[in-house]
């Protein structure tokens, strides 16, 4: 089985803290997302990595910043904690696609919860 | 960007009778179209998905269907029960990117 496990599922940050959530993937999946997930809105992508080193913005990148040093794991960090930032994060991984009108499961880690006072 | 809407936003179904969730989209080039279900405490995890290419998929008590023309699509539950109490969300794709739906938190009664 596919298995996506993030760092902390529980995480109280305070304002203008520096904050990195971990994920790690063990199915050698070249694709890893970061969404952040909020009631009404449903998932929305932060950023997105398609390989060591390389990355895409999603739809609400501001304020947040990513890394990937090794295909397994990709790092959110968020470089100044704001009280907007308070959200579920879930982290993602796939298959890499091969054309457009391919695509694969995206399987989903168990999330983290972030409170910024 | 592509937009997702969906409804209901809750749903609450007696033990045994369907449930029916719709979503439209706007980008006319989205040609998948998965559902995902989240438990309490879980990430989401897929159900089953469409391609544009199908207009129906069946898989045991859950099918979707697909309307290109309309920009519609919609996840049918049959013979509900007490497990599929969850929190649905459809999407859309074109490559690699999922633009998701609000989400519709199911309830089945016993």
């Amino acid at each position: 089985d596919v298995k996506v496990t993030q760092s902390s599922r529980y995480l109280v940050k305070r304002t203008g803290e520096k904050v990195f959530l971990e994920c790690v993937q063990d199915m050698d999946h070249e694709n890893m997302f970061w969404y952040r997930q909020d009631p009404g809105l449903g998932l929305r992508l932060i950023y997105f990595s398609y390989d060591v080193k390389m990355k895409e913005k999603g739809d609400i990148p501001e304020g947040y910043s990513v890394s990937r040093e090794k295909k397994e794991r990709f790092s959110l960090i968020l470089e100044s904690a704001s009280t907007n930032q308070t959200s579920m994060y879930l982290c993602a991984s796939s298959w890499a696609t091969s054309g457009a009108s391919s695509y694969n499961e995206q399987f989903f880690g168990p999330g983290t919860r972030l409170t910024v006072l | 960007g592509e937009n997702v809407e969906q409804h209901p936003s809750t749903l609450s179904v007696q033990e045994g009778d369907s449930a029916v969730i719709k979503c439209t989209y706007s980008d006319s080039a989205s040609n998948y179209f998965p559902w995902y279900k989240q438990e309490l405490g879980k990430g989401p995890q897929l159900i089953i998905d469409i391609r544009s290419n199908v207009g129906e998929k069946k898989d045991q008590r859950i099918a979707v269907t697909l309307n290109k023309t309309a920009k519609h699509f919609s996840l049918h539950i049959t013979e509900t029960q007490p497990e599929d109490s969850a929190v649905y969300f459809c999407a859309a794709s074109r490559y690699y990117k999922l633009s998701f739906g609000a989400g519709t938190t199911v309830t089945v009664r016993a």
